[in-house]
């Protein structure tokens, strides 16, 4: 069946540093990879996605590649913001699939001042 | 623009009671979605329905029913609790079935079961 893993966490990192969560997946096929977000309290939010292989999925300073050869979907943003604390969840989906998005378990993410 | 909105935010329950967890969208979408939230596991989904009058099993719907409403009602319904079930519950809608559709969630029911 379809899985994504991704870096347990929590990862703490202070205000301007570069940050990296690792997201890899197991599919029969191409899906398309997704990233959300869930800020304390609230539901989750999409924050980027790429639907085949090369695609850059970019947004609010974050950035992903969809690299095939490696099965990977890894997050990146430059200079994290203490506002950036949130879990982080990659995801995959098919297009047509009738069981929709397959979520890893989520990384904890503070950033502290 | 209230998008998904679930009620209710939270809900204590003794083991065998019953409850039904409401949840409605406003964005004329056609598929909706229910979801649980454990620790270190991710989102799992329970049921889902495709369009308006289908529903269907997910990865974990025992214990669980659903009633897709109309277009912008799905409702999830724990018949007989248990703690087992203590969770947060997210519903999401989106568009179509599709690979490239984003899902748009609410912000949860955090349900404790005793």
């Amino acid at each position: 069946g379809n899985s994504v893993t991704q870096m347990e966490g929590p990862v703490t990192l202070s205000e301007e540093a570069f940050l990296t969560i690792n997201c890899t997946y197991t599919a029969t096929g191409y899906p398309s990879l997704f990233w959300y977000v869930q800020y304390p309290g609230e539901g989750l939010q999409l924050l980027l996605k790429a639907t085949k292989a090369d695609d850059k999925g970019s947004n609010k300073g974050f950035e992903a590649t969809y690299r095939k050869e490696t099965t990977s979907f890894h997050l990146e943003k430059g200079s994290v913001q203490v506002s950036d604390s949130a879990v982080y969840f990659c995801a995959l989906s098919f297009a047509g699939s009738a069981r929709q998005l397959t979520f890893g378990s989520g990384t904890q993410l503070t950033v502290l001042p | 623009n209230a998008g998904v909105t679930q009620t209710p935010k939270f809900q204590v329950l003794k083991t065998g009671q019953s409850m039904t967890l409401q949840c409605a969208q406003d964005m004329n979408h056609n598929s909706m979605y229910w979801y649980r939230q454990d620790p270190g596991m991710g989102l799992r989904l329970i049921y889902y329905s495709a369009s308006e009058g289908t529903t269907d099993k997910g990865e974990v719907p025992n214990g669980y029913n659903v009633s897709r409403l109309n277009k912008r009602e799905f409702s999830l319904r724990l018949e007989s609790a248990a703690p087992s079930q203590t969770s947060v519950y997210f519903c999401a809608s989106s568009v179509g079935q599709g690979g490239n559709q984003p899902q748009h969630f609410g912000d949860g029911t955090r349900l404790s079961i005793l």
